[in-house]
């Protein structure tokens, strides 16, 4: 079965410092992987999507930026954070566009 | 007018009643729809998606779809203690990725 990994669990950082979220994936070659954010109260935001290595969609103007250096991991970065990049971070897998999401466990980030 | 609109809630029902969600759509085209349970604090897990006009049944959950009003609900029968969650609609609209569209959910309180 599919799997995702996500850490860290819960993150606090500075403004400005810079931010490293990673995700792996087992049980499944080639998907379609997501970063999703949800602020608090809010709903779910699409961020970035990814259909293989090397290619990244994305759907808001932010300072965030996402990697695909492999097939099964998909990093989500910033050099700088701002305080309202704060939220609960979350990876997620289709295995197409019919199917719904599995998602990872998510990171808490807290901007301070 | 919000593409996935739901009532944010709290619906609060007794134990043992019929819990009944709601979610309305925009885009006409509209192809999936999803229902996803997050329990505070966690991340969302899917528990239902309905493709087709009619009901869809798994154990004690129910999705009803209606193309023609666009209208997805989902039935929740002998409703438990830990059914109380934040139930997310998503649905899936036209394009080349198929983007999903989450509603910002409503959220569940049964009562002992």
């Amino acid at each position: 079965s599919q799997t995702i990994h996500q850490w860290p669990a819960t993150l606090v950082q500075p403004v400005g410092s810079p931010l490293s979220l990673e995700c792996t994936v087992e049980g499944t070659s080639n998907p379609n992987l997501y970063w999703y954010r949800q602020a608090a109260g809010r709903g779910l935001q699409l961020l970035f999507y990814s259909v293989g290595i090397g290619q990244i969609s994305s759907e808001v103007p932010q300072n965030l930026s996402a990697s695909r250096p492999q097939d099964r991991q998909f990093i989500l970065s910033s050099k700088k954070l701002l305080l309202s990049d704060s939220g609960f971070y979350l990876c997620a897998l289709r295995q197409g566009a019919n199917y719904g999401y599995t998602f990872g466990s998510g990171t808490r980030l807290t901007v301070v | 007018q919000k593409e996935v609109e739901q009532n944010s809630g709290p619906l609060s029902v007794p134990e043992g009643a019929i819990a009944s969600l709601n979610c309305t759509y925009s885009d006409r085209g509209s192809q999936s729809f999803f229902w996803y349970r997050q329990y505070s604090g966690k991340s969302p897990e899917l528990i239902m998606s309905i493709y087709s006009n009619g009901d869809k049944e798994d154990g004690r959950f129910t999705a009803q779809l209606n193309k023609a009003s666009q209208y997805v609900s989902l039935l929740i029968r002998d409703s438990q203690p830990s059914d109380s969650a934040t139930y997310l609609c998503a649905v899936t609209g036209r394009g080349g990725y198929q983007k999903v569209t989450f509603g910002t959910g409503t959220k569940l309180q049964v009562i002992p």
